[in-house]
């Protein structure tokens, strides 16, 4: 059971926006431990997508963006377009369990 | 561009060992430039952080599986490895390798490149 606690989905027709949260506690993004986002296609490994809570590895696009307040990291995706359907995971340090935790994940659908 | 790729059996009877190697290219492990870790997901499920290795032997791991796990490194081979001892059926996952930029004993960056996965699965 993960500590990192995401909605199981969102969903959203194409061109709008999405945000998918990722709630954590005092022992991991709360204790200043930064957030990342990983985006996952079926059948393929992770991608990263934001690390730093904030910044986007070249290449992704900027329609991506991360946040970051209290114990919770934000990925909002803008101008969802069909190829963004995929599972999306949060990663950030637990100091408690001594080790990464990644989140629950979320699916992400275009209507 | 660091390039890893995940081999091993694809088939491990309960109660044994499972063992993968990770084959690294476009970067020398023993350059001391990251740490290398072990994640792995269940089918249809999420991702768990399994433990991770530095170029000089140190090591982490997660508390939920530290009883059962060993990682080693081979510099000579450019290669990194998972042992996981009596395994069950809930240890048949989708086993990645992955890389963080090195940046301190207790420092916890993202996991940046990633292999594509290989399957192992835990039956008789």
């Amino acid at each position: 059971q993960s500590v990192l606690t995401q909605p199981p989905s969102v969903s959203g027709a194409p061109g709008q926006r999405v945000t998918i949260s990722c709630t954590g506690s005092n022992t991991n993004i709360g204790a200043g431990y930064d957030g990342h986002w990983y985006q996952q296609v079926p059948g393929t490994a992770p991608k990263l997508l934001i690390y730093g809570n904030i910044n986007r590895p070249s290449g992704v696009p900027d329609r991506f963006s991360g946040s970051k307040s209290g114990t919770s990291a934000s990925l909002a995706i803008t101008g969802l377009q069909a190829e963004d359907e995929a599972d999306y995971y949060c990663l950030s340090y637990d100091i408690s369990l001594s080790g990464y935790v990644f989140g629950t994940g979320t699916k992400v659908t275009v209507l | 561009q660091v390039q890893l790729q995940e081999s091993g059996p694809g088939l491990v009877k309960p109660s044994q060992t499972l063992s993968l190697t990770c084959t690294v290219s476009g970067s020398s492990i023993s350059s001391g430039i990251y740490y290398w870790s072990w994640i792995r997901q269940p089918a249809g499920k999420g991702l768990e952080w399994i433990g991770r290795i530095y170029s000089g032997g140190s090591t982490k791991y997660s508390p939920s599986l530290k009883s059962r796990v060993t990682m080693s490194v081979d510099t000579s081979k450019n290669q990194f490895f998972l042992k996981l001892t009596s395994v069950t059926a809930a240890d048949t996952a989708i086993y990645y390798c992955a890389t963080s930029v090195y940046c301190g004993d207790d420092c916890y960056p993202f996991l940046d490149h990633w292999g594509q996965g290989t399957l192992v699965t835990v039956s008789s």
